[in-house]
């Protein structure tokens, strides 16, 4: 099955600075990759995603970047916010089912914890 | 509110008891999944339906876990015999899958926390 790696853990920025979450992905049937933001206590909500037709994705201040060939794909948050700091995961999926499996399920990152310094 | 709910939204149970969960999806999504999610990780996928049929059910889920969505609409999950090592945040997500879409935006509920004491 699939599986995802996500670094780094914890990532501490000061307001302004970048930041840059990366993840790798196993199974090269996935073809769709979210971001989620998890606030303390509160539900994971979609934050931007990409698919994998497309290299690179920009929404205001985030961005996803997109490597099929290497299995990889980035998150990039510029100008950070404290309102940014939360808990942040990449999920990777094959809504095909291209891979002989099932299609749909996400398969999460072990999550970074994004702070940011005012 | 028009977003995902799940009821209840706290469970404190002893060993052994039987516990069930609730996941009112948006109204108009056809796909269904529960994850679950423990201190400090990514959340897990359990099993998901398509409107009322239940397509796949993790290898993780041992047969004390049941879920079930009879009309397409709700589902509910139930644990037999729970055990400490349940306890975690069960969360449910709901979409709108079409076929050659490369697409299916899940959106989350605010998750069942589970306590097995």
């Amino acid at each position: 099955g699939e599986n995802v790696e996500q670094h780094p853990s914890t990532l501490s920025v000061q307001e302004g600075d970048s930041a840059v979450i990366k993840c790798t992905y196993s199974d090269s049937a996935s073809n769709y990759f979210p971001w989620y933001k998890q606030e303390l206590g509160k539900r994971p909500q979609l934050i931007i995603d990409i698919r994998s037709n497309v290299g690179e994705k920009k929404d205001q201040r985030i961005a996803v970047t997109l490597n099929k060939t290497a299995k990889h794909f980035s998150l990039h948050i510029t100008e950070t916010q404290p309102e940014d700091s939360a808990v942040y995961f990449c999920a990777a999926s094959d809504l095909l089912g291209a891979g002989g499996t099932s299609y749909g399920k996400l398969t999460f990152g072990q999550g970074t914890i994004l702070t940011v310094h005012p | 509110d028009t977003g995902v709910s799940q009821d209840p939204r706290h469970k404190i149970t002893k060993r052994g008891q039987n516990v069930t969960f609730r996941c009112d999806p948006i109204s108009e999504h056809n796909r269904l999944y529960w994850y679950r999610q423990t201190l400090g990780q990514g959340p897990e996928f359990l099993t998901y339906f398509q409107n009322e049929a239940q397509l796949e059910k993790s290898r993780l889920l041992s047969d004390r876990f049941s879920a079930e969505r009879p009309k397409g609409s709700f589902s509910t999950l139930e644990i037999q015999r729970t055990e400490q090592g349940d306890s975690a945040m069960y969360l449910c997500a709901s979409s709108l899958y079409s076929s050659g879409g490369l697409r299916d935006t899940q959106y989350f509920g605010p998750g069942t926390r589970l306590t097995v004491l």
